[in-house]
């Protein structure tokens, strides 16, 4: 069973379009993560949630929109879609919201292409 | 500001020689970790340091902190072809449930 998955693996869209992409762990995990992948293999923290809660929201841009219906779940819409946002998407969970101590576990990513 | 900075960028070896990669930081951590990332997949973790610890070992890995110089290093012994991905040190900010990642060693193992 994969325990964070993602979906869809890729997308390829065209600019100014909304696309969302759909996490979900099936781990029982409090806490669930977004991270943005640059090409350079640079990855840095979006967002993360414990208990559907938003704990960090780093400087991204308001046309990124998470939403967790439940722990399990963390979805990002993105609206208006620039050049710039083609990136690997991951999104991870970590048991706890306890700093460094917890192991993130994290999703095969999510390959967005924008044209 | 990004947080961990490894060296080297890139590490060419041969099978069952030993690889070594190095993280520095620039603030105090309580915590720093190593992930793994193979192509085109997700991270997945290897080993969790506490800053008050200053080795530690998991099967063929081996990583040593050094608080006072703000580094960190991780050895892979006797390395495999699927030793081959590239590995990222993580660093807490002791506040918050947040891992900055470094920049990443990307380690190839060749036959």
């Amino acid at each position: 069973d994969t325990a964070v998955s993602q979906t869809p693996k890729y997308l390829v869209t065209q600019m100014g379009n909304d696309k969302s992409i759909k996490c979900e762990q099936n781990l029982g995990h409090d806490t669930m993560y977004w991270y943005k992948q640059d090409s350079k293999k640079f990855l840095k923290i979006m967002f993360s949630y414990n208990n559907k809660e938003l704990i960090i929201n780093e400087t991204v841009p308001n046309r990124f929109s998470p939403k967790s219906p439940d722990k399990a779940h963390l979805n990002l819409h993105i609206n208006s879609l620039e050049l710039g946002d083609s990136a690997v998407y991951f999104c991870a969970s970590s048991r706890t919201l306890a700093g460094g101590l917890e192991t993130q576990y994290f999703g095969p990513g999510t390959r967005l292409l924008v044209l | 500001s990004q947080q961990g900075e490894e060296d080297p960028q890139a590490l060419s070896i041969q099978e069952g020689e030993n690889a070594t990669m190095n993280c520095s930081y620039k603030t105090s951590i309580n915590n720093l970790q190593w992930y793994r990332q193979n192509s085109g997949r997700g991270l997945v973790h290897l080993i969790l340091i506490r800053s008050n610890e200053r080795e530690k070992h998991s099967g063929r890995l081996r990583v040593t902190l050094d608080t006072s110089k703000k580094s960190s290093s991780l050895l892979i012994t006797a390395s495999r072809a699927a030793d081959t991905a590239s590995y990222f040190c993580a660093t807490d900010l002791g506040t918050a449930s947040k891992l900055t990642f470094g920049t990443g060693t990307r380690l190839q193992v060749t036959l």
